[in-house]
């Protein structure tokens, strides 16, 4: 059973381009959580999805950011007109949805943004 | 709201030492506490959970906790250290309205010879 995949591992951007990270669930997961790791610091929350839907979005920075979960294919964090303080790790997390808050997440490597 | 506290954001054991890595908790709502870890330039990995069933949790690795609530702790304790442990650890907290997890600052473990 695969575990969470996230692509790129690394993205290079420079200040003012876009970077789209992608996050493949594991099989059977319906659930789908960004998280935020900036340089030492722990895990911030960002987004939590279900295919199609936004359920808590209250960790996303209101301007730059979006994130979406399609009926089809992997979920995608958006960041447009990047900044360096953009530079981090974003994981991605999935969970099945048996129960909302004992649910094990289940995390991918990151991908690792770094903005020039 | 939930929050979580690693006391330490170092801590050097020698091989075969006890390790102790502290965790206090903040929670309005019966709290359901997790502990990670992670390697280096990787995700996150569980170590094991606590929900409610048993206070003392066991879970890979040698790692065990003991949620205390008298105390609000959950510290997760190896007796022996081996050098593979050498990593970042995590404790989380899901949030009262379930889903996100509030994680710690991560205290990073190392392993001396």
């Amino acid at each position: 059973n695969a575990g969470v995949m996230q692509n790129p591992r690394h993205l290079v951007r420079r200040r003012g381009q876009e970077a789209r990270l992608r996050c493949s669930p594991m099989k059977g997961h319906s659930h789908v959580y960004w998280y935020r790791q900036l340089p030492e610091e722990g895990l911030k929350f960002m987004v939590y999805l279900q295919k199609e839907n936004i359920i808590d979005e209250s960790g996303m920075p209101k301007e730059r950011f979006s994130a979406e979960f399609p009926k089809e294919g992997p979920s995608i964090l958006r960041i447009q007109q990047v900044v360096r303080g953009d530079s981090a790790a974003y994981f991605c997390a999935s969970s099945p949805g048996t129960d909302k808050r004992t649910d094990t997440q289940y995390f991918g490597p990151g991908t690792r943004l770094t903005v020039l | 709201a939930q929050s979580v506290t690693q006391l330490g954001s170092h801590v050097s054991v020698s091989e075969g030492a006890l390790v102790l890595l502290r965790c206090n908790y903040s929670s309005s709502v019966p709290p359901y506490l997790f502990w990670y870890v992670q390697y280096p330039n990787q995700g996150l990995q569980l170590l094991l959970k606590y929900t409610s069933a048993a206070t003392l949790v066991k879970g890979i690795n040698g790692f065990e906790a003991e949620f205390k609530k008298s105390e609000t702790s959950f510290h997760l304790t190896k007796p022996s250290a081996h050098m593979s442990d050498a990593a970042e650890y995590f404790c989380a907290v899901t949030a009262e309205y379930g889903n996100k997890l509030v994680f710690g600052a991560g205290t990073i473990l190392r392993v001396k010879s």
